[in-house]
């Protein structure tokens, strides 16, 4: 059973240039939420997707967007970054909205902007 | 929204010794607790969670957890340490309204000493 799942690892981009980060979740898992985690801190929470919308939003710009896909993959793009944006990004996915079900978590994409 | 705060960000002990990380989060009302760790070079796991019921919960690796709700307080605790339990640990909240976004506290990076 493969676990949440995330590409690329590792990604470089030059400030002002655009970015998508793609997540799979887990094998039976509906929804996908994305968390920022900078250097020395914990995760901040992005957005939540459930049946393909954006359902929850965490305090970010709106360069920052994703997409639910049919299959429940997700991405995250980020428009126009931000030196500020470099970070680990982080998916994690559980089942079913509006339950306390436990978020589990990919290995991330660590993105530095340049 | 809620905030979690987690102290004495770094800790450094033997094996062997009790271990106690303090998790204060600031929400009123029903809320759900849970543990991350992250072991050097691998992703989020859940170490343990509280949705309801007897306060204190046992998860996994021997680590425990005590939900005190006049407190606002979910501490982390193990009596004796190994070598493999160096990793950061992370609380986390999410309020019980059903929108399971999750507030994280900064992380306690904890090293064990052979």
């Amino acid at each position: 059973d493969a676990g949440v799942t995330q590409s690329p690892t590792h990604l470089i981009k030059t400030r002002g240039q655009q970015v998508t980060l793609r997540c799979s979740p887990k094998s039976g898992h509906d929804t996908v939420s994305w968390y920022q985690q900078a250097l020395g801190q914990g995760p901040q929470f992005i957005f939540q997707y459930y049946e393909e919308e954006e359902r929850q939003r965490g305090n970010f710009p709106d360069r920052f967007s994703g997409h639910q896909f049919p299959n429940y993959s997700s991405e995250l793009n980020v428009n126009a970054l931000l030196l500020g944006d470099s970070a680990l990004y982080l998916c994690a996915s559980s089942l079913g909205r509006g339950l306390p079900y436990e978020q589990y978590f990919g290995p991330g994409t660590r993105l530095t902007v340049t | 929204a809620q905030s979690v705060s987690q102290h004495n960000h770094h800790v450094i002990l033997s094996e062997a010794a009790s271990l106690e990380l303090g998790c204060n989060y600031s929400y009123g009302g029903t809320v759900n607790l849970f543990w991350y760790v992250q072991y050097p070079g691998q992703h989020l796991q859940l170490l343990l969670k509280y949705f309801s019921g007897d306060p204190l919960v046992k998860g996994i690796k021997g680590f425990e957890a005590e939900f005190i709700k006049s407190k606002f307080s979910f501490n982390l605790r193990k009596p004796s340490v190994q070598w493999s339990d160096t990793a950061e640990y992370f609380c986390a909240v999410n309020a019980g309204d059903g929108n399971n976004r999750l507030a994280f506290g900064k992380g306690n990076q904890v090293v064990v000493i052979p």
